[in-house]
């Protein structure tokens, strides 16, 4: 079946620094990718949608400039946590919608970023 | 705006036990309505997806139902084992071209042996 795979699944930074994770649609194009954040004991909440070739549209109080998401191919799209602080710590999930079959959505298996 | 509930926010049973995990939706306009397992450090799994025109969906030994009118579905776990030991999560789509999910906060389910 469709896989979205997420890279990395962990990852640890520098407070200040800029941390990139990758969501990758494997065996299927995908039109329209979605940016969820899990902060512990809530509810995963959308960050922005992102259409391939377009901006992402973001999602009121999500900063823009400092959650960069590029949908430059139809199966990748990235999300770059610029300058990050602890507080950005969390848990990011993709997940992506095959336009091919039925407009199924798949999830990636997430990405855990801790600022330190 | 659609909000979606999931109580309790813990469980605990000891194993072998049937259980039924909650999850409340506030409008009753969606499109679908799914269920997912989340296991500590790792990422998502979809167990079951009802269609809005579905009044269940079953795999195993999980049985999720949809009633669409009172803003409810259940996923229902028979004799629960240790390896069912995880947080659920029920994700409500609005609508077929809305692709947003709106997400529960969970039920963090222990099977204790």
């Amino acid at each position: 079946g469709a896989v979205v795979s997420q890279h990395p699944s962990w990852v640890i930074c520098k407070s200040g620094t800029s941390v990139k994770i990758e969501c990758r649609s494997l065996d299927f194009q995908a039109t329209t990718m979605f940016w969820y954040r899990q902060f512990p004991k809530q509810s995963l909440m959308l960050m922005a949608t992102s259409n391939e070739g377009s901006k992402a549209t973001y999602e009121q109080g999500v900063e823009k400039d400092k959650f960069l998401i590029n949908h430059a191919s139809l199966t990748l799209s990235t999300l770059t946590v610029t300058s990050a602080h602890p507080e950005d710590s969390s848990f990011y999930i993709c997940s992506a919608r095959d336009g091919g079959a039925w407009n199924t959505i798949y999830f990636g298996e997430g990405s855990w970023l801790t600022v330190v | 705006k659609q909000e979606v509930t999931q109580i309790p926010a813990a469980l605990s049973v000891p194993e072998g036990e049937n259980l039924v995990l909650n999850c409340s939706f506030t409008d009753s306009a969606i499109y679908n309505l799914q269920w997912f397992r989340q296991d500590p450090g790792k990422g998502l799994t979809s167990l079951l997806l009802i269609q809005s025109s579905q009044r269940e969906q079953t795999s195993g030994r999980l049985n999720a139902s949809l009633d669409k009118s009172s803003g409810r579905s259940t996923l229902y776990i028979a004799a629960s084992q240790p390896g069912d030991s995880a947080t659920y999560l029920c994700a409500a789509r609005l609508s077929d071209s809305n692709y947003q999910l709106i997400w529960g906060a969970g039920t963090k389910l222990i099977i204790k042996p």
